[in-house]
């Protein structure tokens, strides 16, 4: 079974911190994702990346940076967090040449930021 | 970039009761997916649909991929407790793999 992990469930921090979500995923998936989901809006992409050190911008990807170092490790970084960052954020994966229908999703961090 | 709207927001519904909702688009898809969001949980793949027209059943699941091409349809029959969650539409973007999700539909199902 394809598994996409994210490091925390919830997370609580300050308006200024700096905030790193982690995503693992052990199927050697070349595509990684980042989206936020807020009521509403559904899900919107933050950033993405097709390979090892690649990163492409999403639809919202203001106050938000990415790193992949790892193939498998795909880390979202909020460098100074602010309120209107609180949300769900999702990691996804999938394998670059495969239809789109092999996105597979972690469960999802809570970040509350106060 | 291209809209998905998803119609209804949200659906209250009695045990045993059938569900639709649907999906459309400004622009065209070539292909449909359908998700669904348990509670506390990432979304799942539960329907896939690649051409105009096409109808899909996956258990008390059907979906249909529009003649137009600029919407799709989702229905569950026959609705039972666990069939709470929110439903995405979706559609690809780009060739990167790259997906345009719909607001979702709340389902609650009470008994």
């Amino acid at each position: 079974d394809v598994k996409v992990t994210q490091s925390s469930r919830y997370l609580v921090k300050r308006t200024g911190e700096k905030v790193f979500l982690e995503c693992v995923q052990d199927m050697d998936h070349e595509n990684m994702f980042w989206y936020r989901q807020d009521p509403g809006l559904g899900l919107r992409l933050i950033y993405f990346s097709y390979d090892v050190k690649m990163k492409e911008k999403g639809d919202i990807p203001e106050g938000y940076s990415v790193s992949r170092e790892k193939k498998e490790r795909f880390s979202l970084i909020l460098e100074s967090a602010s309120t209107n960052q609180t949300s769900m954020y999702l990691c996804a994966s999938s394998f670059y040449y495969h239809r789109w229908e092999t996105q597979y999703f972690g469960p999802g961090t809570r970040l509350l930021v106060l | 970039g291209q809209q998905l709207n998803q119609s209804p927001q949200s659906m209250f519904i009695q045990e045993g009761e059938d569900v639709s909702m649907n999906c459309t688009s400004s622009s065209i898809f070539n292909t449909w997916l359908w998700y669904k969001q348990d509670p506390g949980e990432g979304p799942v793949l539960l329907i896939a649909l690649y051409k105009a027209g096409e109808l899909t059943s996956n258990g008390r699941l059907t979906a249909q991929f529009g003649i137009t091409r600029k919407d799709s349809f989702l229905n569950i029959s026959a609705s039972i407790p666990s069939d709470v969650g929110i439903y995405f539409c979706a559609g690809p973007t780009d060739s990167w793999g790259k997906l345009q999700f719909g607001a979702g539909t709340q389902v609650v199902v009470t008994p």
